[in-house]
């Protein structure tokens, strides 16, 4: 079966910190893993997906996960935290099967920047 | 750009009321899903659609029913709503396996 556990549920950095929100998983099958993000009233918004090949995933924003086999993690970072990064972020994995179209989602991690 | 759009932002509902949530989609996904989302357990999922008139339970099914007619429409339906549906729920849709697209959400109180 699949998992997503995120651990923190609220991570607080600086302006200009380095980003880095953390996400382990578990899969009976090759994962797909996606990182997506929630701005306030809004719904969600793709930053990133590894499906094969490199194990560093650039996404939109300056953001940027490494998917490492041996640890089971997908861990988010940003080398500079902005201002407009403070949202709500979730790790998801694709499930297996024939469910592949379906992702199971973490419970998130809600990012705060301080000036 | 895919856009996946909810019928309202803001719903409120009273306790045994009825309840209809649309969703439309304008990029010919097949496949549609319906989440809630409550504070400490990120995205749950109660239906998924991967053809017209098909639907599969999700995660949490129990007190809801959908609705498919037409390929870029999906509707969840609360047949006797409960103040313990209060939530956000966010439709979202995709192609094969390729990401989902979500909508905005639509907030919805039980009174």
């Amino acid at each position: 079966a699949q998992s997503v556990t995120q651990l923190g549920s609220h991570v607080s950095v600086s302006e200009g910190a380095l980003v880095l929100l953390r996400c382990n998983y578990s899969s009976s099958v090759p994962p797909y893993l996606f990182w997506y993000v929630q701005y306030p009233n809004q719904g969600l918004q793709l930053l990133l997906k590894y499906t094969t090949g490199a194990t560093l995933v650039k996404g939109i924003n300056g953001f940027e996960a490494e998917f490492k086999k041996s640890e089971t993690s997908f861990h988010l970072t940003k080398p500079s935290a902005h201002m407009s990064d403070a949202a709500e972020y979730f790790c998801a994995v694709r499930r297996g099967g024939s469910s592949a179209s379906k992702i199971i989602f973490g419970s998130g991690t809600r990012l705060s920047i301080r000036p | 750009d895919v856009k996946v759009t909810q019928s309202s932002r803001y719903l409120v509902k009273r306790t045994g009321e009825k309840v209809f949530l649309e969703c439309v989609q304008d990029m010919d996904h097949e496949n549609m899903f319906w989440y809630r989302q409550d504070p400490g357990l990120g995205l749950r999922l109660i239906y998924f659609s991967y053809d017209v008139k098909m639907k599969e339970k999700g995660d949490i099914p129990e007190g809801y029913s959908v609705s498919r007619e037409k390929k870029e429409r999906f509707s969840l339906i609360l047949e006797s709503a409960s103040t313990n549906q209060t939530s956000m729920y966010l439709c979202a849709s995709s192609y094969s396996n390729q990401p989902q697209h979500f909508g905005d959400g639509t907030r919805l109180s039980i009174l």
